[in-house]
């Protein structure tokens, strides 16, 4: 059974910093590409950032509103995903999802985890 | 960057009933593109990929249509478990962009 399960999330100071971590299960880990998806409290779905597979180099891309702040990581040794966010700042507070990329079936997701909560405040 | 225009932006329907979901990129996306559906504090879910592809497991009365800039989901006949949030998003070039959402309410 496929399983993603998100933690680190809390409560920041803008400014501060945070290291989101993703635990995959179930499946190969390495052979797929990892994004992360976040949602504000009562907004919509947005997109944050990808890692590539190894094949492609562990290449990676982001949101305009992230990039040069955020940084997505994986380990395959480890089967987890990563998402290192600097500089915070209020209107990155939100629901953080890692989702698995599904390379067979136009790169969309077909699993996500639970969520892990992330609130920038002072 | 491509704008993914979605309708209604709410949704009060029967069960029972046939609803439709649009959504409409700004430019050409092919068919790359998923339906999710999101419960209130769960994960989105996966309906349909590749515009038209029926997720493993999902009951058939979802289905989804179109190609290039308009699409639609479709329900056949609304259940009580369908009542959620769905959205679209593009996985066709980066960023990554979704839809607004569509809040499906119980009339």
């Amino acid at each position: 059974e496929v399983q993603l399960v998100e933690s680190g999330g809390g409560l920041v100071q803008p400014g501060g910093s945070l290291r989101l971590s993703c635990a995959a299960s179930g499946f190969t880990f390495s052979d797929h590409y990892m994004d992360w998806v976040r949602q504000a409290p009562g907004k919509g779905l947005e997109w944050v950032g990808r890692t590539r597979n190894k094949a492609k180099s562990y290449t990676t891309e982001y949101a305009a509103s992230v990039k040069g702040r955020f940084t997505v990581s994986r380990d395959d040794s480890k089967k987890s995903l990563y998402l290192q966010m600097n500089s915070l700042k209020t209107e990155d507070t939100a629901v953080y999802y890692c989702a698995r990329v599904d390379g067979d079936n136009k790169f969309t997701y077909d699993y996500w985890g639970q969520g892990t909560p992330v609130t920038v405040s002072s | 960057d491509i704008q993914m225009t979605q309708s209604p932006s709410s949704l009060s329907a029967s069960v029972g009933d046939r609803v439709t979901i649009i959504c409409r990129a700004s430019q050409g996306i092919g068919n790359d593109l998923g339906w999710y559906q999101q419960k209130p504090g769960k994960a989105p879910k996966r309906l349909i990929y590749a515009a038209s592809s029926l997720q493993s497991g999902v009951p058939s009365r979802f289905s989804g249509s179109g190609s290039g800039t308009e699409f639609t989901l479709t329900i056949s006949s609304l259940q009580p478990e369908d009542f959620a949030t769905y959205y679209c998003l593009q996985h066709n070039s980066y960023p990554i962009t979704s839809g607004q959402g569509t809040r499906l309410e119980i009339k």
